[in-house]
C-alpha cells in the first residue's frame, strides 16, 4: 500500500514570492508517478505537475517545480512569483490503481 | 474537450430516498474512477472502471451501486445512504487502463451531496 505524508496543514505567503510545499511518500513500487493537484474554493481538482519516478530530472511547469529525491521517497513543490490565484488546498498524490492523496496543504497568498 | 461533466452539482435526499449521480467526458478515456471527499480531507477512492468493467471497488458498501453503462458514461446509484455519507463525489477520468502509472486524472467539479 502507497503512504503520502504532507506535514504542513497551512502555508501563508507574500504575492510574489517563493513557497515550497512538502510530501513524503513511501511505496514498495519501482516504477511509479507522482502528482500535485490543486483544489482552489470551486473544489476542482487541478493537476499542477507531474514526475517520474524513473526521471532524475525535475519536472516543471511554468512557476511550478518539484525538488524530487528518490531516495529519501521526497517531492516537495515550489511556487515561484506566488500569485493570488495560487490561493488553494495542495495535495500530493502517488498513482497505483487510481490517487492515493495526502491530507492537503492550505495555501494563503497575502497580498 | 477536456472536461469531466458531472450532474446535478448539489443534491439533498433523505436516507430513504433513490437518486442518482451522472459522469459523463467525451476524451475517449477508458478508465473512470468515482471518488468521495469529505470537508477539508482528501479524496478517497470508491471505484475505478476500466473498459467499461469494475476493476476496482475499495470496500464501499452495498448503499452505493456504480455502473458504466458505456465508456463515457459513469453513473453512482444511492440507496439508503447515511447522514455521515454526506460529502463531495468526485468523478475522475483517465486515457488507459489501471494500473497503467503515468495516467493523469481529469476531475469533474463534483457533486456536493447532503444526506438528512
Amino acid at each position: 500500500a502507497q503512504t503520502v505524508t504532507q506535514s504542513q496543514p497551512e502555508m501563508s505567503v507574500q504575492e510574489a514570492e517563493t513557497v515550497t510545499l512538502s510530501c513524503t511518500y513511501d511505496t514498495s513500487e519501482s516504477d511509479y508517478y507522482l502528482f500535485w493537484y490543486k483544489q482552489p474554493p470551486s473544489r476542482q481538482m487541478i493537476l499542477v505537475i507531474r514526475q517520474e519516478a524513473y526521471k532524475q530530472q525535475n519536472a516543471t511547469e511554468n512557476r511550478f517545480s518539484v525538488n524530487f529525491q528518490k531516495a529519501a521517497k521526497s517531492f516537495s513543490l515550489k511556487i515561484s512569483d506566488s500569485q493570488l490565484g495560487d490561493a488553494a488546498m495542495y495535495f500530493c498524490a502517488i498513482e497505483k490503481d487510481g490517487l492515493t492523496f495526502g491530507k492537503g496543504t492550505h495555501l494563503i497568498i497575502q497580498p | 474537450d477536456t472536461e469531466v461533466t458531472q450532474t446535478p452539482k448539489h443534491l439533498v435526499m433523505g436516507m430513504t430516498n433513490k437518486k442518482s449521480l451522472k459522469c459523463e467526458q467525451h476524451m475517449g478515456h477508458r478508465a473512470m474512477y468515482w471518488y468521495k471527499q469529505k470537508a477539508k480531507k482528501p479524496p478517497e477512492l470508491m471505484f475505478v472502471y476500466s473498459y467499461e468493467k469494475l476493476s476496482i471497488n475499495e470496500s464501499v458498501p452495498s448503499r452505493f451501486s456504480p455502473e458504466c453503462p458505456n465508456s463515457s458514461l459513469l453513473n453512482l446509484h444511492l440507496h439508503a445512504l447515511q447522514p455521515e455519507d454526506s460529502a463531495l463525489y468526485l468523478c475522475a477520468s483517465s486515457q488507459g487502463r489501471t494500473g497503467v502509472a503515468n495516467e493523469k486524472l481529469f476531475f469533474g467539479s463534483g457533486t456536493q451531496l447532503s444526506v438528512l
